[in-house]
């Protein structure tokens, strides 16, 4: 079974630029959810699918983050204008329906804003 | 305001020793714990879970032990091997709703040989 996939791996830009990131859950897997960690800081939440729809994105930082999930399969989060405290390594995670069900990630994108 | 820390940064531990990572949390809402193992480069992967519902659980070296009323939770790996290595998370949630997991800031253990 083919794990959560991210793309790119590492994606360096300018300061306002914009910048997508791709993620494809794990085959069958109905919730989706991104994740920012900031250097040396915690894991943090960014926002959650359920199919197609949002479920939560209380975590968004502002709204130059969109995120999508057109279909219900994979998910692009794109950042426009991209600022320098967007820097960071950003997760996805993919999870079966139930309660207990872990979350899987991906290795993450690790985004460099210059 | 961290509602699960992980107050240990790093730990040292030699191989074949007890390896053990602790977490505290301070949302009584939460009713799941996951440790999660990280290697450099690579994403967060699911080691061991509980539930409130019990105070321990153990798969193979693995054992987590939960103690809801001081809101406590350890990560035990005996014994421990140089490949064990890595920074370990503990995250927590609630189960209702299928909820984002709240993480600690992670602690970077080290299996000297």
């Amino acid at each position: 079974e083919a794990g959560v996939t991210q793309f790119p791996s590492h994606s360096v830009i300018e300061k306002g630029q914009t910048v997508t990131l791709r993620c494809d859950p794990i085959s069958g897997h109905d919730n989706l959810y991104w994740y920012r960690r900031v250097m040396g800081k915690e894991i943090k939440f960014l926002l959650h699918f359920v199919k197609e729809s949002k479920q939560d994105e209380s975590g968004m930082p502002n709204n130059r983050f969109l995120a999508e999930r057109t279909g219900g399969t994979y998910s692009t989060l794109k950042v426009q204008p991209a600022e320098l405290e967007d820097s960071g390594v950003y997760f996805c995670a993919s999870s079966q329906g139930g309660s207990t069900q872990p979350q899987h990630f991906g290795d993450g994108t690790r985004l460099s804003i210059l | 305001d961290q509602q699960v820390k992980q107050n240990s940064p790093s730990l040292s531990v030699q191989e074949g020793r007890i390896s053990i990572l602790n977490c505290d949390y301070t949302n009584s809402m939460f009713d799941y714990f996951l440790w999660y193992k990280k290697y450099p480069a690579e994403g967060p992967t699911f080691l061991i879970s509980i539930s409130s519902i019990k105070d321990k659980n153990e798969d193979g070296r693995f054992t987590v032990f939960l103690n809801k009323s001081a809101k406590h939770l350890s990560l035990h790996i005996v014994p421990s091997q140089p490949g064990d290595s890595a920074v370990y998370f503990c995250a927590a949630r609630v189960r209702t709703g299928n909820t984002p997991l709240v993480f600690g800031k992670g602690t970077r253990l080290s299996v000297i040989a």
